[in-house]
């Protein structure tokens, strides 16, 4: 059963500070992705990565950064958080696709409140 | 542009009537789609995706390329399928989401 935890399930954190959102999967899938979850707006992706060191920007990039050193754990960085990085934080990992589709495990999610 | 859109925010229904929860895609190629759920204070899952043609919980999406649609539907609907429905399109490894529909199934 695959398995994919997020550090924190609620975290709450002042404007101006860093911000380290942990996620971890036990499957060995290469891909692994980080999104924010708003009401109205659904799933938007901010990173993703196919590999260790490796990084693509999603659709949302801005004022987000991140680091994949070894293949089971996608950190996502805040470098200096603001109150519309409030959300819900949702890491996903996947196998890498061989021409067919393949399904997403996600985390639990980490509701970040910026004050 | 690649994009899905689910046009409803809400959808309420009762206990027992039919369901149908909209999907429409815009893609070049040809399209690999899902749909996703997430019940209350549960983690995002897969419910089904069309390659599989498989019923899951009694959901059936049939793709229709020339609506470009991936509609869910139920006959039936019961009280534990309150819960927020995704829509979602593969781009190589990348999912793109719609912005979701909550079902609500009043008994």
């Amino acid at each position: 059963d695959v398995k994919v935890t997020q550090s924190s399930r609620y975290l709450v954190k002042r404007t101006g500070e860093k911000v380290f959102l942990e996620c971890v999967q036990d499957m060995d899938h290469e891909n692994m992705f980080w999104y924010r979850q708003d009401p109205g707006l659904g799933l938007r992706l901010i990173y993703f990565s196919y590999d260790v060191k490796m990084k693509e920007k999603g659709d949302i990039p801005e004022g987000y950064s991140v680091s994949r050193e070894k293949k089971e754990r996608f950190s996502l960085i805040l470098e200096s958080a603001s109150t519309n990085q409030t959300s819900m934080y949702l890491c996903a990992s996947s196998p890498r696709t061989s021409g067919m589709a393949d399904t997403q495990y996600f985390g639990p999610g980490t509701r970040l409140t910026v004050l | 542009a690649q994009r899905v859109t689910q046009p409803e925010k809400l959808l309420s229904v009762f206990k027992g009537a039919p369901v149908e929860l909209k999907c429409n895609y815009s893609y070049s190629g040809s399209p690999e789609l899902f749909w996703y759920v997430q019940y209350s204070r549960q983690r995002l899952q897969l419910l089904l995706r069309h390659i599989s043609r498989e019923s899951i919980k009694g959901f059936t999406a049939d793709l229709n390329k020339g609506e470009t649609s991936f509609h869910l539907k139920k006959p039936f609907a019961q009280e534990e399928d309150s819960a927020m429905y995704y829509c979602a399109l593969q781009n190589t490894d990348k999912l793109i989401f719609g912005t979701g529909t909550r079902l609500q199934v009043f008994p």
